[in-house]
């Protein structure tokens, strides 16, 4: 069965510390992976994707299909970046179905 | 408008009593997605609509929640007999024909309270 595991609910670091959200997927085929945020009071929103192998605001994540892994990674990071992060799995063969991790909450203290 | 609009923002109702839920996609957009969130938890995905075929009503969770899409347009979320296990936050999206590389586009929610 397809499944997105986001093991952390709650991860809290330091301004300026490195930052690894771990996104782990069970797909037989070949993954679209996402990541999407939530600030607070604001909709849910895209951050970024596999493909297009951008950084956004500083963050990056790499697919690792030997791993079956997606980690969301930010060497520094900013108090602004407190807010949930979901990944997010396609699944393109059935059609395009969207499914999401249980999200990890990030807080970033001063 | 210009995104995903959901309505109302928020819903009291008694246990017992059905409630419908309403999502106006982005204009264009072919996908829906109904997805639930529960205090504290992750995204539960629903149903999902692309353009004329079958939905995927996988996620349901129980034959009191139904959800229906006319074309590309509006989709209402019912649910009938409501228990108060059904209080969440209920999210639609919407996408283009979920194509490689397609973003979802995320309404504000329906905060459902059921007492």
């Amino acid at each position: 069965a397809q499944r997105v595991t986001q093991p952390e609910k709650l991860l809290s670091v330091f301004k300026g510390a490195p930052v690894e959200l771990k996104c782990n997927y069970s797909y037989s085929g070949s993954p679209e992976l996402f990541w999407y945020v939530q600030y607070s009071r604001q909709r849910l929103q895209l951050l970024l994707r596999h493909i297009s192998r951008e950084s956004i605001k500083g963050f990056t994540a790499d697919l690792n299909k030997g791993e079956t892994s997606f980690h969301l990674k930010k060497p520094f990071a900013q108090e602004e970046d407190s807010a949930m992060y979901y990944c997010a799995l396609h699944i393109y063969n059935q059609g395009g179905k969207l499914i999401f991790g249980q999200g990890t909450e990030l807080s970033v203290k001063p | 408008g210009a995104g995903v609009s959901q309505s109302p923002s928020n819903k009291v109702t008694e246990k017992g009593k059905d409630v419908e839920l309403r999502c106006d996609p982005i204009s264009g957009h072919t996908a829906l997605y109904w997805y639930r969130q529960r205090l504290g938890q992750g995204l539960e995905f629903l149903i999902y609509f692309q353009g004329n075929s079958a939905p995927d009503k996988s996620g349901l969770p129980s034959d009191r929640f139904s959800a229906e899409r006319t074309g590309e347009s509006v989709s209402t979320l019912t649910i009938q007999r409501t228990q108060q296990e059904d209080s969440a936050v209920y999210l639609c999206a919407s996408s283009f024909k979920p194509l490689l590389n397609t973003e979802a586009f995320f309404g504000q929610g329906t905060r459902l309270t059921v007492v």
